[in-house]
């Protein structure tokens, strides 16, 4: 039982480039969220989805897309990364609205 | 105002002592409430759910005050291992794009 896993664990881009962040959970969680944590900020929603082929935009949605094709796996997608998108990013899951299980992070920095 | 507000600290306190720290949350709506520790370059990692009545866990001990809109964490007999960052969460529950993050709380311990 991994519980939440992501995939890459760091990354360095150029601006303008692109790629797409994998979280995958073993916990059969309805819910997913992409959250970016920035110093001396909490965790802010990226986007979130409720179920498989659901997904919906949260607190700081602009810049990124994701895709919820099957109920284990969220991406998150970057189609053309820039400087203020340098942070590190959580994937969490949980069923219905309770307690939250959060993968490792990955740590992206574009120069 | 923030709608999640917590001391960002830090709370230098030496091994042994009693430390507690507030949470306060402007939405009145809010239904469910937790404790989350972050270490450093981690992932959060839920600490303990905060229920009307209070809860303890060991040397834990979260309280919800509705009336003022807060919630409090207490570690006693703080451990070394205490050191962390303590996030508070607060969610209506109905509305998984309105799970909010405090930004934490950073304690220290020293021996």
């Amino acid at each position: 039982n991994a519980g939440v896993t992501q995939t890459p664990k760091f990354r360095v881009l150029k601006t303008g480039q692109s790629m797409t962040l994998l979280c995958a959970q073993d916990m059969n969680h309805e819910y997913m969220y992409w959250y970016r944590q920035d110093p001396g900020m909490g965790l802010r929603l990226i986007h979130y989805s409720v179920g498989e082929g659901t997904t919906a935009k949260g607190e700081v949605p602009d810049g990124y897309n994701v895709s919820r094709l099957k109920k284990q796996n969220f991406l998150l997608g970057l189609e053309s990364a820039a400087p203020s998108q340098t942070s590190v990013y959580f994937c969490a899951s949980s069923y219905e609205g309770s307690e939250q299980y959060f993968g490792p992070g990955t740590r992206l920095t574009v120069t | 105002r923030k709608e999640v507000e917590q001391d960002p600290g830090p709370f230098n306190v030496p091994e042994g002592a009693t430390v507690a720290f507030n949470c306060t949350y402007s939405n009145s709506a809010s239904q469910s409430f937790f404790w989350y520790r972050q270490d450093c370059r981690k992932e959060p990692k839920l600490l303990m759910s905060v229920y009307s009545s209070g809860n303890e866990d060991g040397r834990f001990t979260a309280q919800l005050n509705r009336a003022s809109q807060y919630i409090s964490l207490l570690i006693r007999d703080s451990k070394l291992s205490d050191s962390a960052t303590y996030l508070c969460v607060v969610s209506p529950r109905s509305s998984a794009s309105k799970i909010i993050f405090g930004s934490g709380t950073r304690l220290s311990i020293r021996p």
